[in-house]
């Protein structure tokens, strides 16, 4: 199984700041099978990006996904309030296991 | 407008069954992969199941495998899955998730809002 550590495991940051949260996978994602998903609480996951770079439909472009091979990378630039909330990473096309997530708070 | 709606969720004892449904709307679900996806308490995402579109291929979590099984009807637009032998470990939130394509395994723009399984004496 490909097992995914995401950090940090909280980022504490204001509004306007850039966010970069890491994925790092034990074995090679084939094809970047990985995406990225946002988690508010009492809420649904919502898929930010796939394909480690393609933006979802009606994700605002602050949000890019970077990586390949072990190494991935969600960059939020300029932080909305609305966008403090958990993201996790998944790597897909096998046994899909995601990431443990990582909480992004308000500073 | 796609919609998926869950439900089946409760309160069980340890050793007991339950079946979670999924009624889905607003794309052709015949040509759709599907997944659960539970979440426990204050943890993290955990993909249990999917199943091709056809219903020919499912996949199961070795958490899960051995007592969890993943069916659909095409015919009504719904996914179901039945989890037997069931454990506290099994409490969670469980969603529903659609995929876009074929085969199952990818991953999901479309999620329903999820159902609470609770197992407990």
């Amino acid at each position: 199984e490909n097992v995914l550590t995401q950090s940090p495991g909280t980022l504490s940051l204001s509004p306007g700041e850039r966010a970069t949260l890491s994925c790092r996978a034990s074995q090679s994602v084939s094809s970047n099978y990985l995406a990225w998903y946002q988690q508010k609480p009492g809420q649904a996951p919502r898929l930010l990006i796939y394909g480690a770079s393609s933006r979802a439909t009606g994700i605002p472009d602050r949000f890019s996904g970077s990586g390949s091979g072990t190494d991935f990378t969600l960059t939020i630039t300029r932080l909305e309030p609305e966008d403090f909330a958990v993201y996790y990473c998944q790597q897909y096309g096998s046994s899909p296991p995601f990431g443990q997530g990582t909480r992004l708070e308000i500073k | 407008e796609v919609q998926l709606v869950e439900s089946g969720g409760g309160l069980v004892q340890p050793g007991g069954s339950l079946r979670l449904s999924c009624a889905a709307s607003g794309f052709t679900f015949t040509t759709y992969a599907m997944n659960w996806v539970r979440q426990a308490p204050g943890k993290g995402l955990e993909w249990v199941s999917g199943i091709g579109a056809s219903g020919g291929s499912t996949y199961y979590a070795d958490s899960v495998k051995g007592r969890f099984t993943i069916s659909r009807d095409n015919s009504k637009n719904t996914v179901y899955l039945q989890m037997n032998s069931l454990r506290a470990e099994d409490t969670a939130v469980y969603y529903c998730a659609k995929d876009p394509g074929f085969q199952p395994l990818l991953y999901s723009a479309y999620w329903g809002q999820g159902t609470l399984v609770t197992v407990s004496s």
